[in-house]
């Protein structure tokens, strides 16, 4: 079956550096996204990795591993509104995304 | 100037009624999603129209059908409700930008069947 893992659950502090882990195992890989979900509020697009390396966008870089089946989502310099869900999605051989439950980051002051 | 409208936002209703939700974009994308989010948070593909056509249809019971008039809108028609059916849906669209097929999403529709 297809699956991806991340943690339930992460903690850190303002002004931090936090790394989201994302292990997955797919039919086919065509690409890795991960998307921040406020509470209550829709998903919304961070970033998106389809060969293997660093992608950095500002305070949030990306990284993928298709050998390993491995990403991490990087934040640096953590703000209290970086408080959120952080889902990683992988689109497989299908074209078909399958996501992940959602790691909920909780940042403190 | 909402992308992508989804009404209503909040839907509470009594098992075994029908009940429909409506959604819109303006964004110009030609595929469209209705996707459901259960207690756990998983995100999961109900259906896929690309210009009004059906391109995926997942495991869904077939008290639920959607209907495209046109691609700006897909809305999302559950008939007979039951208690499993709680949950919240979103309705995405979608575009592809450097070979990345990027979902935006509406605000999401609380479902909550008595």
């Amino acid at each position: 079956g297809q699956n991806i893992d991340q943690p339930t659950e992460m903690t850190a502090t303002e002004g931090a550096i936090v790394q989201i882990n994302c292990t997955y195992q797919t039919s086919g890989f065509n690409g890795l996204f991960w998307y921040q979900q406020h509470a209550g509020e829709a998903p919304t697009f961070l970033s998106y990795n389809v060969l293997d390396g660093l992608e950095e966008k500002g305070r949030f870089s990306s990284f993928l591993s298709r050998s390993k089946g491995y990403s991490y989502l990087l934040l640096k310099e953590l703000q209290m509104k970086d408080s959120a869900s952080y889902l990683c999605a992988v689109r497989d051989s299908n074209y078909q995304l399958i996501w992940g439950a959602g790691t909920k980051l909780i940042i403190k002051p | 100037d909402t992308a992508v409208s989804q009404t209503p936002k909040y839907l509470v209703t009594q098992m075994g009624n029908d009940k429909s939700i409506k959604c819109e974009q303006n964004l110009g994308h030609d595929t469209m999603y209705w996707y459901k989010q259960d207690s756990k948070k998983f995100l999961k593909i109900m259906f896929s129209y690309n210009n009004k056509e059906l391109i995926i249809n997942e495991t869904v019971p077939n008290r639920f059908s959607p209907k495209s008039p046109d691609k700006a809108h897909l809305n999302l028609h559950i008939n007979s409700l039951e208690l499993g059916d709680s949950a919240v849906y979103f309705c995405a669209s979608s575009v592809t930008v450097s070979g990345a097929n990027v979902l935006t999403f509406g605000a999401g529709s609380r479902l909550t069947v008595l």
